[in-house]
């Protein structure tokens, strides 16, 4: 019930297209569910966060949709470029401060 | 900019050694996380600390592993003996209690243990 799945494990983009990340979790007590971006040789860092109360929510070609009923959450990178190659992170927390993630999703752009 | 420092960046070690890494918070943050990440199981919390007092290290091999923080300026983490089977990224993070639990993560200690 703790699990946060997350796919794909790997996902190859065109310069310019769309790139879709899903996740989703079994814990209706979650009320926070963030997603971190990773560089090669990097910390995770905060990219986009939502809570439960909304469906979606954007930040630049970052947008982040939420299905409560369906217990999903997805990131969609919008004109993705090379520089937004990275590995991403769903994340999701209740009750304490602990974050439980994702497997990660190996994002390539390619030029 | 605050950040979140990690000491050392790169620590290769044969086993059996002790291994200490050492981690300074975001000032005035107190909330305190390590985790570990390796290709197959993704990032892991090992323990954490609010307010210097250890909440949670289920995560951690008990026999082996300790987590501590001896003052509001470092947390340490430390593994004897180490085995091979430790190699891995290790990740500080540091945080505020109650602002939407966002962890700001430090840059890593790479553990090759041989």
């Amino acid at each position: 019930q703790q699990q946060v799945k997350q796919s794909p494990q790997s996902l190859i983009v065109q310069k310019g297209g769309i790139s879709i990340i899903n996740c989703a979790y079994e814990n209706t007590a979650f009320d926070y569910f963030p997603w971190y971006q990773q560089f090669p040789g990097k910390g995770p860092a905060l990219l986009i966060a939502i809570r439960p109360d909304v469906s979606e929510k954007k930040e630049g070609r970052f947008t982040i949709s939420f299905n409560k009923s369906a217990k999903q959450f997805s990131l969609h990178i919008m004109d993705s470029q090379p520089g937004d190659s990275a590995t991403y992170f769903c994340a999701a927390k209740g009750g304490s401060e602990k974050l439980v993630f994702g497997k990660g999703t190996k994002l390539t752009v390619n030029p | 900019d605050a950040r979140v420092t990690q000491t050392p960046r790169h620590k290769v070690t044969e086993m059996g050694q002790e291994v200490t890494m050492r981690c300074q918070p975001i000032l005035g943050h107190n909330t305190v996380f390590w985790y570990r990440q390796t290709m197959m199981q993704g990032l892991e919390l090992l323990a954490y600390f609010r307010n210097r007092a250890p909440l949670d290290d289920s995560g951690m091999p008990k026999d082996r592993f300790s987590a501590e923080m001896p003052d509001a300026t470092l947390a340490t983490l430390k593994i004897q003996p180490s085995e091979p089977r430790d190699s891995a990224v290790y990740f500080c993070a540091s945080g505020l209690t109650g602002t939407g639990a966002e962890q700001y993560f430090g840059p890593g200690t790479r553990l090759t243990v041989t």
